[in-house]
């Protein structure tokens, strides 16, 4: 079954703890990218990668760091996370080669940050 | 103001009734449109592309006005499972980067 997962999909931390949350899709897709969904804001862009090794910056990027080593995975860092990052996490995934192309959204992970 | 903007609702409607959400964008580079669908929270799932010359899959319809700059999504005959939230998505297209840029979403309620 083609999907995106994420993990935690919870998860309570305190300010300056770092975490990370993982990113894993099964459909050999070379693009992938992180959102943030908030109230009144909807869903932006925090990082996105094009191919392992190539990232860049979305709307949002400040606080946050990802990798791209290896094509399935694309994890999202906060290395020192504070209290405007707890949001709800959206990572996607969608194959090259134009907007045309599905794009998969994993499940979601919840973030607080107290 | 937002790129991408819809009116957040929430739309109260009965079953059977149409309803209608706009959506608007202001970059005229934008080349790709599209509706998603997110329940409750959860994950955005792609419920149509909207083509040039308008689309309709089943009860829904997409159509695309560049000269306004707005899309919309007409839904017949509404059901109680199509509430939910409405995310219009748009690209610019210009490379290919795949960024979507999304409005804040339109909620519906279908009531019995």
């Amino acid at each position: 079954e083609a999907q995106v997962t994420q993990n935690p999909r919870y998860l309570i931390t305190v300010t300056g703890k770092k975490l990370t949350v993982t990113c894993s899709q099964n459909m050999n897709h070379e693009y992938m990218s992180w959102y943030r969904q908030d109230p009144g804001l909807g869903l932006r862009q925090i990082y996105y990668s094009m191919n392992v090794e190539v990232t860049d910056k979305g709307d949002v990027p400040e606080g946050y760091k990802v990798s791209r080593k290896e094509k399935r995975n694309f994890p999202l860092i906060l290395e020192s996370p504070s209290p405007n990052q707890t949001s709800l996490y959206f990572c996607a995934s969608r194959a090259r080669g134009g907007l045309t192309d599905t794009q998969y959204f994993g499940p979601g992970t919840r973030l607080t940050v107290l | 103001r937002k790129e991408v903007e819809q009116d957040p609702g929430p739309f109260n409607v009965p079953e059977g009734a149409t309803v209608a959400f706009n959506c608007t964008y202001s970059n005229s580079a934008s080349q790709s449109f599209f509706w998603y669908r997110q329940d409750c929270r959860k994950e955005p799932k792609l419920l149509m592309s909207v083509y040039s010359s308008g689309n309709e899959d089943g009860r829904f319809t997409a159509q695309l006005n560049r000269a306004s700059q707005y899309i919309s999504l007409l839904i017949r005959d509404s059901k109680l499972s199509d509430s939910a939230t409405y995310l219009c998505a748009v690209s610019h297209g210009s490379s290919n980067t795949g960024k979507l840029i999304f409005g804040q979403g339109t909620t519906l309620q279908v009531k019995p």
